[in-house]
């Protein structure tokens, strides 16, 4: 596609249950990158894909939060036992590789955990 | 990341210019300035980048001061959808042991106001 694709574009959850978010980047691009973003505050780097591989998990905020990223395209960050502190924007993004191009960012997905 | 530094905030008014600066004074050799920019509820979007010389776009210009410790964004025509929150990032791409990595660290912004 033309554009950074994720979904679902709103998601509420029950405390305690799972959640999976899908990213689709633009096609090409092996960088990939999921943020996440809570009311009123900055964006907060979660994990960075290269191809397939993850060398950068440093966000992740805790063991319930993991994510796979399968034939260098389509990534999906996963949510474990989900907490109301979950409760945020997750935004995917890619890039080319070579790191001195701009990022597409996604719309987003907006999860709510009641 | 090397840090940054903005205004919390600006205003302008419809179709005047807008200078939004950054300063960036621990900036590093091999880092670009990059721009992006937040449009309420919605992601970012990448507005511009450069290393050394001024650059233009179809969006915006950005003037890299000389000694590269301060840029600038230029809006030159404001209109009320500019009216975003406006990061300037620093971003590194040199090789480390890990490979590269090449994550933008987005700090607070610049939130602008356009009025009508």
């Amino acid at each position: 596609g033309a554009g950074v694709s994720q979904s679902p574009s709103n998601k509420v959850t029950e405390k305690g249950k799972d959640v999976e978010l899908r990213c689709d980047p633009i096609s090409g691009h092996t960088a990939l990158y999921w943020y996440r973003q809570s009311l009123g505050q900055g964006l907060e780097f979660l994990i960075y894909f290269q191809g397939n591989s993850a060398p950068d998990k440093s966000g992740l905020p805790s063991d319930r939060f993991s994510a796979e990223r399968t034939g260098g395209s389509v990534s999906t960050l996963t949510i474990q036992r989900t907490q109301q502190e979950d409760s945020a924007v997750y935004l995917c993004a890619s890039s080319w590789v070579e790191g001195t191009s701009g990022y597409t960012f996604g719309s987003g997905t907006r999860l709510t955990v009641v | 990341d090397a840090k940054t530094t903005q205004p919390n905030s600006m205003e302008s008014n419809e179709e005047e210019p807008v200078h939004l600066p950054c300063n960036h004074s621990t900036i590093s050799g091999t880092d670009y300035i990059h721009w992006y920019r937040q449009l309420p509820s919605q992601g970012p979007e990448y507005v511009i980048h450069g290393l050394t010389s001024n650059v233009n776009n179809r969006m915006a210009s950005l003037a890299i001061a000389e000694d590269r410790k301060s840029s600038t964004l230029i809006l030159h025509r404001a209109t009320l959808r500019d009216a975003a929150v406006y990061y300037c990032i620093l971003r590194d791409t040199t090789l480390n042991s890990g490979g590269s990595n090449y994550k933008l660290t987005f700090g607070k912004g610049t939130l602008l106001t356009v009025n009508p």
